[in-house]
């Protein structure tokens, strides 16, 4: 099965730091890379995606780095606050009908 | 408000007994998909629709049937749950073929006894 791997499990920042997340991807055939991110007891929400053919996207405090020589992409939350702590997943498609995603991070950011 | 209505919220059965978990959006997509989400493995999609009439098969299908008779509803059925069928599920509904512009439903949280 075509896998995303995700790392760290969890991750604990303190306030105004620098959170980020990992994942590396196997099928060359992914093209477009979204981030979600999930509160408790509320599904999955888009937060910021990217497609290959660009190294960097930035939305606010959340920066994708796409690195596709080594089929590795992660998310950088800048100036990280207790409001952004929630499971963050990634995720890669190939342009039809499947999505895969990680297994999650849970980010928790310390007051 | 655009949204993707799942219900019940929370549901509690014995193994064997079918139930059908019901999934409703209001923003006239073509694509919607279920996935079910375990500690650890992240979000797995068991089945999707491109349109109604039209399913397929997810990466975990196996005991779950689907069916898109109209465009805004896409329920979810188990015909005999099982215990290892305990999850969380969500639906979801993307207005292109990139599912990666997905909306989540809020999530249904089944146990299996």
């Amino acid at each position: 099965q075509q896998q995303v791997k995700q790392s760290p499990q969890s991750l604990i920042v303190q306030k105004g730091g620098i959170s980020i997340i990992n994942c590396a991807y196997e099928n060359t055939a992914f093209d477009y890379f979204p981030w979600y991110q999930q509160f408790p007891g509320k599904g999955p929400a888009l937060l910021i995606a990217i497609r290959p053919d660009v190294s960097e996207k930035k939305e606010g405090r959340f920066t994708i780095s796409f690195n596709k020589s080594a089929k590795q992409f992660s998310l950088h939350i800048m100036d990280s606050q207790p409001g952004d702590s929630a499971t963050y997943f990634c995720a890669a498609g190939d342009g039809g009908f499947k999505t895969i995603f990680g297994a999650g991070t849970r980010l928790f950011v310390k007051a | 408000e655009a949204q993707v209505t799942q219900n019940p919220r929370y549901l509690i059965t014995v193994t064997g007994k079918k139930l059908t978990v019901t999934c409703s959006q209001n923003m006239n997509h073509e694509y919607m998909s279920w996935y079910r989400q375990d500690p650890g493995l992240g979000l797995r999609q068991i089945y999707y629709s491109m349109n109604v009439e039209v399913t397929d098969k997810g990466d975990v299908p196996e005991g779950y049937k689907v069916s898109r008779k109209e465009k805004r509803n896409f329920p979810l059925i188990l015909e005999s749950p099982s215990p290892n069928q305990t999850s969380l599920y969500f639906c979801a509904s993307s207005p292109t073929l990139g599912q990666w512009r997905a909306f989540f439903g809020q999530g249904t949280r089944l146990t299996v006894v």
